[in-house]
Parts: C-alpha cells; sequence; structure tokens
C-alpha cells in the first residue's frame, strides 16, 4: 500500500516528441504528488508537483496529469529536448508527513 | 545559493572498514533525510530527522548503520563493517518541516571492496 509504482523503467524520444512517463498508487491517504529529475551525477531535484484537487498542472514543457478516480499520475514532456535526458522519480506522501515513497525511476533519452 | 552539502563525494574502502559519510543541510531547514541510491533497489529512505531528533530510521540495517545529527549544520551516516553490498550512492536531502520539497546534496559514492 505504501508502493508508487512507475512506468516504463526506461525511454526513448526524438527531440521534438511528447515523453509521458506514469505512476500508480494504492495508498489514497497520498495527498502531494512530486516528480524529481535527476542528472548523472547529481542528486534529485524538484521538477513540477501537485496534490490530488486538481486534474492537471502545467509548467513550460512540462505537464503532471492527475486522475485520482485510477490512482493514477503522470509527467508529460512535450517538445522534448536532448537537455532533458536524464532520471524521473515520481513520489507520493502522506497527509501531515515529512515522508515521501520514490517510484523506481525512469530513464530518458532524448536524441536529437 | 543554499544548497545541501556532502563529503566526502567518493569513498573506496575495504569490507570490514568503517565509513563515515557527513551532510550539512541548508540553513534553515529542520528535517534531514539520507537516502541510499542503487540500480536494483532505486532510492531507499534509510532515515530522516525532524528538529535532529530520529524519527524513522526502519529503512536501516540496525547492526552496522548509524545516523546521528550532533548538531543542525551536521547529520552522520556511518557504516561500521562495510560490507561490499553497501557499494552505492548515499544521497542527503534537507527540507523544512511538512514543507513538501526535499532538497538533495550531491550524493557519495562508496564502493565496497
Amino acid at each position: 500500500q505504501q508502493q508508487v509504482k512507475q512506468s516504463p523503467q526506461s525511454l526513448i524520444v526524438q527531440k521534438g516528441g511528447i515523453s509521458i512517463i506514469n505512476c500508480a498508487y494504492e495508498n489514497t491517504a497520498f495527498d502531494y504528488f512530486p516528480w524529481y529529475q535527476q542528472f548523472p551525477g547529481k542528486g534529485p531535484a524538484l521538477l513540477i508537483a501537485i496534490r490530488p484537487d486538481v486534474s492537471e498542472k502545467k509548467e513550460g514543457r512540462f505537464t503532471i496529469s492527475f486522475n485520482k478516480s485510477a490512482k493514477q499520475f503522470s509527467l508529460h514532456i512535450m517538445d522534448s529536448q536532448p537537455g532533458d535526458s536524464a532520471t524521473y522519480f515520481c513520489a507520493a506522501s502522506l497527509y501531515n508527513t515529512d515522508k515521501l515513497i520514490f517510484g523506481t525511476g525512469t530513464r530518458l533519452q532524448v536524441f536529437p | 545559493d543554499a544548497r545541501v552539502t556532502q563529503t566526502p563525494r567518493d569513498k573506496v574502502t575495504e569490507m570490514g572498514q568503517e565509513v563515515t559519510m557527513r551532510c550539512q543541510p541548508i540553513l534553515g531547514h529542520n528535517t534531514v533525510f539520507w537516502y541510499r541510491q542503487t540500480m536494483m533497489q532505486g532510492l531507499e529512505l534509510l532515515a530522516y530527522f525532524r528538529n535532529r531528533a530520529p524519527l524513522d530510521d526502519s529503512g536501516m540495517p540496525k547492526d552496522r548503520f548509524s545516523a546521528e545529527m550532533p548538531d543542525a549544520t551536521l547529520a552522520t551516516l556511518k557504516i561500521q563493517p562495510s560490507e561490499p553490498r553497501d557499494s552505492a550512492v548515499y544521497f542527503c536531502a534537507s527540507g523544512t518541516v511538512l514543507g513538501e520539497t526535499q532538497y538533495f546534496g550531491p550524493g557519495t559514492r562508496l564502493l565496497v571492496l
């Protein structure tokens, strides 16, 4: 119940294409869903986050779509660029806690 | 530009040796997290502190790992004795209480031979 399942494990996209990464969860007490981006040799960094009271959040080329009834959320990267090549982690946290439960990560490669 | 710092960045040691990793959280942050990252297990939470008090260390092998915060500017993760299966990248992250965002350090890459 505490898990966050992420897919795919790896993704190859051509420059200009759309990258889509999916996550699913079981625990309906989760109330905060961030995405972290990690470049090789660096620590993860917050990219974008959403709460379950909205179905979509957009920041530039990055959009989170959230489906509360299906208990799924996804990251869409529009007009993918080689600089977006990184590992992406979805995560979830419980109400009133500091802890994040991370997905297993998706390695994205964007080819020119 | 406030950031989490970790030392050492790289550590190679032999099995059985003690390893100490250090983390300086961002000034003013009062939650600190230790994670281990491997290809097989992904990002695992080992321990976390709020206001220097340990709140959860259930992810940590208690017989060989220990985590402490001697003061608000220093968190340590110690492995004694180290084993080859401890080889991983260890990240420290800090944040504010219920502040949502965790700010990660650059990690310590540990190789135990």
